[in-house]
């Protein structure tokens, strides 16, 4: 079944500790990039990777790191979290090019106290 | 730079109204892309359509149907005789075909409403 998958789905931790959102697609897909939904926002994208070893900033990238070295993995690293890294995070893959749709992750639900 | 603007925040319907969502964008590209996702209460985002710039042909699927005006710059949808099962948050996105990225701009999401 083509799927992307993400976890852990929710995560409650505490400021500071690092910790690692990992996204897997099995559709050979070359795009893939993570977003944060936060209530009134809507999805706002963090980073986004065009393929292996390329990754780029998407429109709000600040505390946050990514990492490509295989095509089918996107992991989101948090070094040190904080209370504002609180929301709803989806990854999310798709074939290059501007006409192709999303396939979204399940989301992983981040609490940081 | 694109922007995709749904200023509908929240709607709330009875089953069987028809309603229609916004969907506002703007862009500088002659050459684009607009979709339609779905995230029901359970979370997850489901595509639903999507539309180049170069057909403004309307689109019928069963309930839903889609009215892309490029004069006003909006792909609105609507939903006939709406059920509960209707009751999701509702996005609009736009992708340039310039540039090379082809990051998609997504609106804030329409949450949608469905009293039985």
């Amino acid at each position: 079944e083509a799927q992307v998958t993400q976890n852990p789905r929710y995560l409650i931790t505490v400021t500071g500790k690092k910790l690692t959102v990992t996204c897997s697609q099995n559709m050979n897909h070359e795009y893939m990039s993570w977003y944060r939904q936060d209530p009134g926002l809507g999805l706002r994208q963090i980073y986004y990777s065009m393929n292996v070893e390329v990754t780029d900033k998407g429109d709000v990238p600040e505390g946050y790191k990514v990492s490509r070295k295989e095509k089918r993995n996107f992991p989101l690293i948090l070094e040190s979290p904080s209370p504002n890294q609180t929301s709803l995070y989806f990854c999310a893959s798709r074939l290059a090019g501007p006409d192709y749709e999303q396939y979204f992750g399940p989301g992983t639900r981040l609490t940081v106290t | 730079a694109q922007k995709v603007t749904q200023a509908q925040t929240e709607i709330s319907v009875v089953e069987k109204e028809d309603v229609t969502l916004d969907c506002v964008y703007e862009t500088r590209d002659t050459t684009y892309y607009l979709f339609w996702y779905k995230q029901p209460p359970s979370g997850e985002l489901v595509f639903l359509i999507r539309r180049n710039s170069f057909d403004e042909q309307n689109e019928i699927s069963g309930r839903y149907s889609w009215n892309f005006q490029k004069s006003t710059s909006s792909f609105n949808f609507t939903i006939t005789a709406s059920q509960v099962v209707d009751s999701a948050v509702y996005f609009c996105a736009l992708s340039e075909a310039a540039g090379g990225s082809y990051i998609p701009t997504f609106g804030r999401g329409t949450s949608l409403i469905v009293h039985p």
